[in-house]
Formats: C-alpha cells, sequence, structure tokens
C-alpha cells in the first residue's frame, strides 16, 4: 500500500558506529515526524519537519542525532558515534492534518 | 500540555464491549482530544478524536464528558486483534504540532 516506509526493517550496529534510517512518507504529507521507542514505553518525540525544515528538533536528545528531509518528501536519521543507549525502535510518522500515520519502525540494536 | 492519566492495563473478554477511560483534568477548551493505538510491533494507529460532542467511527466511539475532563473510549465487540496499547493524546498535532504520548493503557483480550 502506500502508507510511510522505513528502511532497514532492522539494523545492528557496532558501538562507536554511524547509522542512517531512512523515512518514506505518504505522497503529499507535508509534515512528517521522527520518534523512538524503548520497550515497555510510549513512542518519545525526537523531530518534527514542516516542508524542508526542521520546525521542532527538541526531542533530539544530544548533538550526535541529527535529522534531514532535503526534497520535503524522504527523510534520513542519522545517528553518530552510537551507544548502547540507543537501541530502541525508531518511527517515522506523516501528517497532512489531524491524523498520522506511522510506519512499521526500524528496529536498531547497538552491540 | 494537559496531562492525562489513563489505567496500565485493563482486560476483557472476546465480543464483550470495552470501555477504555482517560482523565484529562488540564485540558484547554480548543484541544481536541485524540486516541492511537499500537498494536503488538507494529507502529501506533490513529482510533478517532473530538471536541465536544461524542463521535463515531467504523473502529470505535469517543464518549466525552460534558466537563470535558475525561473521555472513554468504547470499542463496541472485542476482537482479539484489539488486543493494544491505546493512547488517550489532548491536542494532538495542533497547537505544539507534535504527538505527545503517554504510557497508554494496554489491552488484552481473553479468548
Amino acid at each position: 500500500g502506500a502508507g510511510v516506509s522505513q528502511t532497514p526493517s532492522n539494523k545492528v550496529t557496532e558501538k562507536g558506529k554511524y547509522v542512517e534510517l531512512r523515512c518514506d512518507p505518504i505522497s503529499g504529507h507535508t509534515a512528517l515526524y521522527w520518534y523512538r521507542q524503548s520497550l515497555g514505553q510510549g513512542p518519545e518525540f525526537l523531530i518534527y519537519f514542516q516542508g524542508t525544515g526542521a520546525a521542532d528538533d527538541s526531542g533530539l536528545p544530544n548533538d550526535r542525532f541529527f535529522a534531514v528531509r532535503p526534497e520535503g518528501s524522504v527523510s534520513t536519521l542519522k545517528i553518530q558515534r552510537t551507544e548502547r543507549g540507543d537501541s530502541a525502535v525508531y518511527l517515522c510518522a506523516s501528517s497532512l492534518g489531524t491524523e498520522a500515520f506511522f510506519g512499521q519502525g526500524t528496529r536498531l540494536t547497538v552491540v | 500540555d494537559a496531562k492525562t492519566t489513563q489505567p496500565n492495563s485493563m482486560e476483557s473478554n472476546e465480543e464483550e464491549p470495552v470501555h477504555l477511560p482517560c482523565n484529562h483534568s488540564t485540558i484547554s477548551g480548543t484541544d481536541y482530544i485524540h486516541w492511537y493505538r499500537q498494536l503488538p510491533s507494529q507502529g501506533p494507529e490513529y482510533v478517532i478524536h473530538g471536541l465536544t460532542s461524542n463521535v463515531n467511527n467504523r473502529m470505535a466511539s469517543l464518549a466525552i464528558a460534558e466537563d470535558r475532563k475525561s473521555s472513554t473510549l468504547i470499542l463496541h465487540r472485542a476482537t482479539l486483534r484489539d488486543a493494544a496499547v491505546y493512547y488517550c493524546i489532548p491536542d494532538a498535532l495542533n497547537r505544539d504540532d507534535k504527538i505527545i504520548f503517554g504510557k497508554g493503557t494496554r489491552l488484552h483480550i481473553l479468548p
């Protein structure tokens, strides 16, 4: 279907490595969100794009985390010098208004 | 942001109605009440939202108290597929343009 697509679905990386997580939103959706979710917790807001610009990045935990959306559609979440505490499911969502549509997430495991 | 209180977990028998409560006593007059749910190993999905009047859609009904300090999500005939974590979220995608998730209610459906 034409839902939000996230790749890869699973990523295992070594501590200290760099990773990129990709989100393909629903075509035409101007708003795009990144969340991360640890086991047993609700999704935690990271960053929100309106078009190409980051409208709110207040949830990014530190400067190792960065996200881009250069053409206002696909977005990439980048994590530098990964730590074991970064292990989580990273969720992407897109929206045109009152309802957000979420992808299946990328499960990141840092070993 | 309006704070919400939901039971940590609830149980219901299959094919029976389920009433999921949410207290949001600090909600402002213009905040809509949104409900999302998250099935196991899935991203969250929108369920329903409302402002003052009770709302119905194909998934559920939303009953909003007259003083708007609480609401109840009603699943009229629960199925095993309704086992999920249900999140009550005031003002989703409105003033702050993002969804802030709490811990939600984990709903168990007994066959």
